[in-house]
């Protein structure tokens, strides 16, 4: 029963364009919703997040949108780089304080 | 180093070996998360410690697996007679516990039972 799924394994987009990663959820409950980001031999490195309480949050190239009702989270990236080229986790935040992980979507950004 | 540290990077073992992996949290962090990535799959929690107590073990696949922390330092995981399934990246992160979902990952030990 995965409470965090990201249905696409890979993307892969050309420099400049934009990259959208999605992640859909199962518990209407959660407060937290995380983006990360790894590169090979690397851990997990924490990019962006939004609360509940909000539908957007911008960080620079980075955008989070978070639509509740549909229980869906998105990762926009533009434009896109080839150091995007990772593997992107969306995370929940639970009750006891843990994160619960995605299986990860790996981004490839062609030069 | 500011980073959270794990040894060793890689460890090769036989089927029935134990094997104990260490995390050094940052200085300073109260929280201390494992988890395993185990090869094209996500990350999986297995026991979270707030200072040297682990509130919460759902995570451990199974009895052969523990983990235990000195203070608010140092963690160890040990896998008792290691499967083949066992064979992941297991990482470490931590946290100081003001903001919990800022975890900082170490590197991570590639594990691989042979």
């Amino acid at each position: 029963d995965q409470q965090v799924k990201q249905n696409s394994p890979s993307l892969s987009v050309q420099e400049g364009r934009i990259s959208i990663l999605n992640c859909d959820y199962t518990n209407s409950m959660f407060d937290y919703f995380l983006w990360y980001k790894k590169y090979p031999a690397e851990g997990p490195t924490f990019l962006i997040s939004i609360s509940s309480i909000k539908d957007k949050n911008e960080d620079g190239r980075f955008t989070v949108f978070l639509n509740k009702s549909a229980k869906h989270l998105s990762l926009h990236i533009v434009p896109s780089q080839p150091g995007d080229s990772a593997v992107y986790f969306c995370a929940v935040l639970n009750a006891g304080n843990m994160l619960t992980f995605g299986g990860g979507t790996r981004l490839m950004v062609k030069p | 180093g500011a980073g959270v540290s794990q040894s060793p990077s890689n460890k090769v073992t036989e089927k029935g070996k134990d094997v104990e992996l260490r995390c050094d949290p940052i200085s300073g962090h109260t929280a201390l998360y494992w988890y395993r990535q185990r090869l094209g799959q996500g990350l999986e929690f297995l026991i979270y410690f707030q200072g040297n107590s682990a509130p919460d073990k759902s995570g451990l696949p199974s009895d052969r697996f523990s983990a235990e922390r000195t203070g608010e330092s140092v963690s160890t995981l040990t896998i008792q007679r290691t499967q083949q399934e066992d064979s992941a990246v297991y990482l470490c992160a931590s946290s100081s516990g003001l903001v919990p979902y800022e975890q900082y990952f170490g590197p991570g030990t590639r594990l691989t039972v042979t």
